[in-house]
């Protein structure tokens, strides 16, 4: 089975620009969680989708908002990008029953400058 | 409030055994879950506990889980330079289980 899969894995981008990191979940696995890893704040959640709705978020500005397609397939947007925003992006995915742990993605990794 | 600590940093010489520790504050934590994190890599699922199991071994992997002192404990046997990596800790709540809190990470060095 395939694991969960992030692209792109490297994006360099400016401030004041916007990007759309893309994750595809370990089939069968309905929720899509992500989480931002720097190494100042470690991991931090911030948001979790679940049948194409936001069930949860994270203590993150309006900036980062993400969406979950019918087939699961999950999308995080960053606008206006800060240089703080720099930071390994990771997705998660998971069944979703009780006993079910997060397994992860490799990340994107995102340099603003 | 919701906080899990860990140390920064161990040391051990392969074959020897490594404890990594974790303290956590949320009462309600369900699930208890340890990753590990190689350079450039994300976080890999090692083993995970739930809150009303004392200790979970799954080959050179033993859990120990201190409900009462809210502690817990990875014991990774026969430690192999491959094993070097950081190790988090997490936990997930009741109401989120797909909401980890993380420690900061255990950075373990494994020396021949």
């Amino acid at each position: 089975k395939a694991g969960v899969t992030q692209t792109p894995r490297y994006l360099i981008k400016t401030r004041g620009q916007q990007v759309t990191l893309s994750c595809s979940p370990i089939s069968g696995h309905r929720s899509v969680s992500w989480y931002q890893q720097t190494p100042g704040q470690g991991l931090q959640f911030l948001f979790e989708y679940f049948s194409e709705t936001q069930r949860n978020k994270g203590n993150f500005p309006g900036r980062f908002s993400g969406r979950q397609f019918s087939n699961s397939r999950s999308e995080m947007n960053v606008s206006t990008l800060e240089l703080g925003d720099s930071a390994l992006y990771l997705c998660a995915s998971s069944t979703d029953r009780d006993n079910s742990p997060l397994h992860f993605g490799n990340g994107t990794r995102l340099t603003v400058t | 409030g919701e906080d899990v600590e860990q140390s920064l940093f161990l040391s051990v010489r392969e074959g020897d055994s490594s404890v990594i520790n974790c303290t956590y504050t949320d009462s309600s934590s369900t699930y208890l879950y340890w990753y590990k994190q190689e350079p450039g890599a994300g976080l890999q699922l090692l083993t995970y506990i739930f809150s009303n199991m004392d200790m979970k071994q799954d080959q050179r992997l033993t859990v120990l889980l201190n409900k009462k002192d809210k502690h817990l404990s990875l014991r990774i046997a026969d430690t192999q330079t491959g094993d070097s990596a950081i190790y988090f800790c997490a936990e997930s709540l009741k109401e989120g289980y797909s909401t980890l809190t993380f420690g900061k990470g255990t950075m373990l060095l494994v020396s021949p």
